[in-house]
């Protein structure tokens, strides 16, 4: 059992270019989230899904995009790379709509690190 | 705007010293939950607390829900260098689907 799987695990970029950061569940969850951790802030919700074809924004959603059209993945897109979106990025499920009831874990990746020049 | 205020940002402390760590806020979260996070690992979910003046214990942690449902505290007792991690409160309000984090608490025990 995978877990959450996060693909790239380190990324450089340049200014300007684009990528997606690509998270995969194999749990049949239906909530999923990106975070990024920066020194002293702790994590800050990017964007976050309730289930397939339904995404919201979170607390710092401007320079990202997401789209769920499978139960299974969520990726993060950067469309026009900025140093300061040089972060670490964690992706996080959970089964039910609700992840934060006692009964449901909010599950993490290991984390992609980015770094953009 | 950060919603969740952790304390201290840093903890250094000897083992078999005891610590809190304390999260607060001016909004009431309908649950609340602490994390630990080791350096190049994701966040490992530690306790969810739901009901006001909840307490809950796992070995030799306590988490506290305050009566108000407006912050939190973590004690450790006797800690151990194997205590040493970044630890996160993180409230969901409104029962939605966010989960905001506070800015975290790095503990350090040395043996």
């Amino acid at each position: 059992n995978a877990g959450v799987t996060q693909t790239p695990k380190f990324q450089v970029l340049k200014t300007g270019q684009s990528m997606t950061l690509q998270c995969a569940q194999d749990m049949n969850h239906e909530y999923m989230s990106w975070y990024r951790q920066d020194p002293g802030m702790g994590l800050r919700l990017i964007h976050y899904s309730v289930g397939a074809g339904i995404t919201d924004q979170g607390e710092v959603p401007n320079g990202y995009n997401v789209s769920r059209s499978t139960t299974e993945d969520f990726p993060l897109r950067l469309l026009s790379a900025a140093p300061s979106q040089t972060s670490v990025y964690f992706c996080a499920s959970s089964y039910g709509a609700k992840p934060f009831s006692g009964a449901n874990v909010l599950t993490f990746g290991a984390g992609s690190r980015l770094t953009v020049l | 705007t950060q919603l969740l205020e952790q304390s201290p940002q840093f903890l250094s402390i000897q083992e078999g010293e005891n610590l809190t760590v304390y999260c607060n806020s001016s909004s009431v979260f309908s649950s609340l939950q602490w994390y630990r996070q080791e350096p190049g690992e994701g966040p490992v979910l530690l306790v969810t607390v739901v009901t006001g003046g909840e307490v809950k214990k796992l070995k030799r942690l306590t988490f506290q829900f305050g009566d108000a449902r407006k912050d939190s505290s973590l004690h450790i007792t006797a800690a151990q260098p194997g205590d040493t991690g970044l630890y996160l409160c993180a409230g969901n309000y409104n029962q939605g689907g966010k989960l905001i984090f506070g800015q975290g608490t790095e503990l350090s025990v040395k043996p």
